[in-house]
């Protein structure tokens, strides 16, 4: 089946400062999309793409869809504490979210 | 706004029994999923309804079971439990492709 790299695995910043964190693939995807899960709970929905060559903001969080439609990069501006959490990309083959594949996350932690 | 909401949170069950995960969503979405989640790994598919009598296999449905008799009920069902189902699910639904809603999952522990 389709496989994402999604890297770093984990990574510890200082408060204010930039995040960023990719997914490839060897696959080209239709859709790419960024969850953020918190402690305990289930993963959120932060930023769809839908078209390669797509930059899109939600407040802090900026993604992209790679040109090549194999890859997605999500950037976060000035961490805060509240960053902490597991970060999932998925990437989209169809027109059903039964056809996502997901990444295995990157682990943000932010030192104060 | 409940949205996706799934019961129990946590269980223990022994080798060889059995249970179901409940998973309800008010939200009046056609498709909704269910999904494993293990340390270090993404999310991967177990199964998956496009509507109320429809239910199709995802990535990894082996031990499991799904029934789809509403729009707003997708329960999962565990036969035979088995050490390798140790997981947290997550059961989650949309209307548009990957704009899932999940719920905040169910750990199960299989000793």
């Amino acid at each position: 089946g389709q496989q994402l790299n999604q890297s770093p695995q984990s990574m510890f910043i200082q408060e204010g400062e930039d995040v960023s964190m990719n997914c490839t693939s060897s696959s080209i995807f239709n859709t790419w999309l960024w969850y953020k899960q918190d402690p305990g709970e289930g993963p959120v929905l932060l930023i769809a793409l839908y078209k390669a060559g797509e930059l899109t903001s939600n407040g802090r969080l900026t993604a992209q869809f790679g040109i090549t439609r194999k890859d997605s990069f999500l950037n976060i501006s000035a961490s805060i504490p509240s960053d902490v959490g597991i970060y999932f990309c998925a990437g989209g083959s169809g027109a059903g979210s039964y056809q996502l594949t997901f990444g295995k996350g990157t682990k943000l932690s932010v030192i104060p | 706004n409940a949205g996706v909401t799934q019961t129990p949170k946590f269980r223990i069950l022994k080798i060889g029994q059995s249970m179901t995960l409940q998973c309800t969503q008010d939200m009046n979405h056609n498709y909704m999923y269910w999904y494993r989640q293990d340390p270090g790994m993404g999310l991967k598919l177990i199964y998956y309804s496009v509507g109320a009598g429809i239910t199709d296999k995802g990535e990894v449905p082996n031990g499991y079971n799904v029934s789809r008799s509403t729009t707003e009920d997708f329960p999962l069902r565990l036969e035979l439990a088995a050490p390798s189902q140790t997981s947290v699910y997550f059961c989650a639904s949309d209307t548009g492709p990957g704009e899932l809603f999940f719920g905040e999952g169910s750990r199960l522990t299989v000793l």
